[in-house]
């Protein structure tokens, strides 16, 4: 298993600024990813976060709006840039320990956008 | 497209006693992994079991178990000895080159 954290765990923020949330693992993983998960519903990938390269976005995310980094195989952030309220959701990081099997998570990020 | 169907939205076991949620998936792959977490009002996210597709073998951990039938693609969960800390959402999840979950299944144990 892996150790995540999360930071910060929640915020309040105006709508138009941007919000980066950081994500350390206690061990070198291969992968890192991220999802957001709207009041109420499931969990949606919102990218694949590679380290030393541009991350994979899923349908429906683009990096101006969700610029992510990885500079090594424990750290990574994903900012939400220009706010609305209808970014308002829990923001979830998740490693891969072994390729290709169960994700680990963190305490994910609640955004709040007013 | 893969997808992960979770029929109920909600349910409720009495405690102590057994309750089984259920989950679809729609896949073409033959090597593939499943997984049911849960989500507690904390949010953080814990794996409860995982299956490897190509184990016909059921999966079990302690009070969890599954019945995996690969043919039908149904994955569904069985808690025994329901306890009040197993109150959560539960997803099931399906794997091949990333994580795609369910809708969610909210389990209220009822004291």
């Amino acid at each position: 298993s892996a150790v995540i954290s999360q930071k910060p765990s929640r915020d309040i923020c105006q709508r138009g600024t941007s919000l980066t949330i950081q994500c350390q693992v206690d061990s070198q993983v291969t992968m890192m990813f991220w999802y957001r998960q709207q009041p109420g519903q499931s969990l949606t990938l919102i990218a694949t976060a590679n380290q030393g390269s541009e991350a994979t976005y899923e349908s429906g995310f683009v990096i101006d709006k969700f610029p992510i980094s990885r500079p090594n195989l424990t750290f990574s952030t994903l900012t939400v840039s220009n706010m609305s309220p209808e970014d308002s959701s829990i923001y979830l990081c998740s490693v891969e320990v072994r390729r290709n099997t169960e994700a680990f998570f963190g305490q994910g990020t609640r955004l709040t956008v007013v | 497209a893969q997808t992960v169907t979770q029929s109920q939205p909600e349910m409720s076991v009495q405690e102590a006693e057994t309750v089984t949620l259920s989950c679809t998936y729609d896949t073409s792959e033959s090597d593939y992994y499943l997984f049911w977490y849960k989500q507690p009002p904390s949010r953080q996210m814990i794996l409860v079991i995982r299956q490897e597709a190509y184990k016909q073998q059921n999966a079990t951990e302690n009070r969890f178990s599954v019945n995996f039938q690969k043919a039908a693609k149904s994955f569904s969960l069985k808690i025994s000895d329901s306890q009040l800390g197993d109150a959560a959402m539960y997803f099931c999840a399906y794997r091949d080159d990333k994580i795609i979950f369910g809708k969610g299944t909210r389990l209220h144990i009822l004291p």
